[in-house]
């Protein structure tokens, strides 16, 4: 059964700093990652979409990275800014499931201080 | 291009009432999802509907939750009776097709459901 965990739960960081949000996964049979980002009271977001062929993707000051074989991927947010603020969840599908639908971590609560 | 649309936005009932929340998916995507999230947990997949036909509702509390996607668009998720335990944000989501075959999931804004 695939397990998707996020670490760590909540980050709180001095904004203008770069940071690092971790994903690991337990089944590396995926076919795909994706990251979101959820506001509070708002749904989600989506961010960056990583497929299993690639390696890492980029958008902005995002750039998210995936090694299937160890069963993670990681979420960089440079020059991080108080708009960065909010829950990133990544999820993977699952891919013994119907039709893959998606299995989520908890989040990553960030909080990016002027 | 429009986004996925959820209605209503909050809902406050009381146990063993019920309730029905209203999903319109981004306009020629064939799956839609209903996930439940409770507060300080990632979304858990309720149901999944390829056109008008469910691929999967085994996490679906048949007893009291129902849901449908008449003529393959619309979809309406309905809590009949509620229980105190079912507060939670009701999201609804649409794709192309499975998110294992055609990647992104894009989210509605939810539907945030407190029952006393």
């Amino acid at each position: 059964k695939q397990e998707v965990t996020q670490i760590p739960a909540a980050l709180s960081v001095p904004e203008g700093e770069n940071l690092v949000l971790n994903c690991s996964f337990t089944d590396s049979a995926i076919y795909n990652l994706q990251w979101f980002r959820q506001d509070p009271g708002k749904g989600l977001t989506s961010l960056l979409l990583i497929q299993s062929s690639q390696r890492e993707q980029t958008s902005g000051r995002l750039n998210a990275s995936l090694d299937k074989s160890s069963g993670r991927s990681t979420l960089y947010i440079a020059a991080s800014q108080p708009g960065d603020s909010a829950t990133y969840l990544c999820a993977v599908p699952n891919y013994g499931g119907s039709q893959g639908n998606l299995i989520f971590g908890k989040g990553t609560k960030l909080s990016v201080k002027p | 291009e429009a986004g996925v649309a959820q209605s209503p936005r909050y809902k406050i009932i009381e146990k063993r009432q019920s309730v029905a929340f209203w999903c319109n998916p981004i306009s020629g995507h064939a799956t839609l999802y209903w996930y439940q999230q409770i507060l300080g947990q990632g979304p858990k997949l309720l149901i999944q509907f390829q056109n008008n036909g469910v691929v999967d509702d085994s996490q679906l509390p048949k007893d009291r939750f129902s849901a449908e996607r008449l003529k393959g668009v619309d979809s309406t998720l309905k809590i009949q009776p509620a229980k105190l335990e079912d507060s939670a944000v009701y999201l609804c989501a649409s794709s192309l097709g499975s998110p294992g075959l055609t990647g992104e999931l894009f989210f509605g804004e939810g539907s945030r459901l407190t029952v006393l």
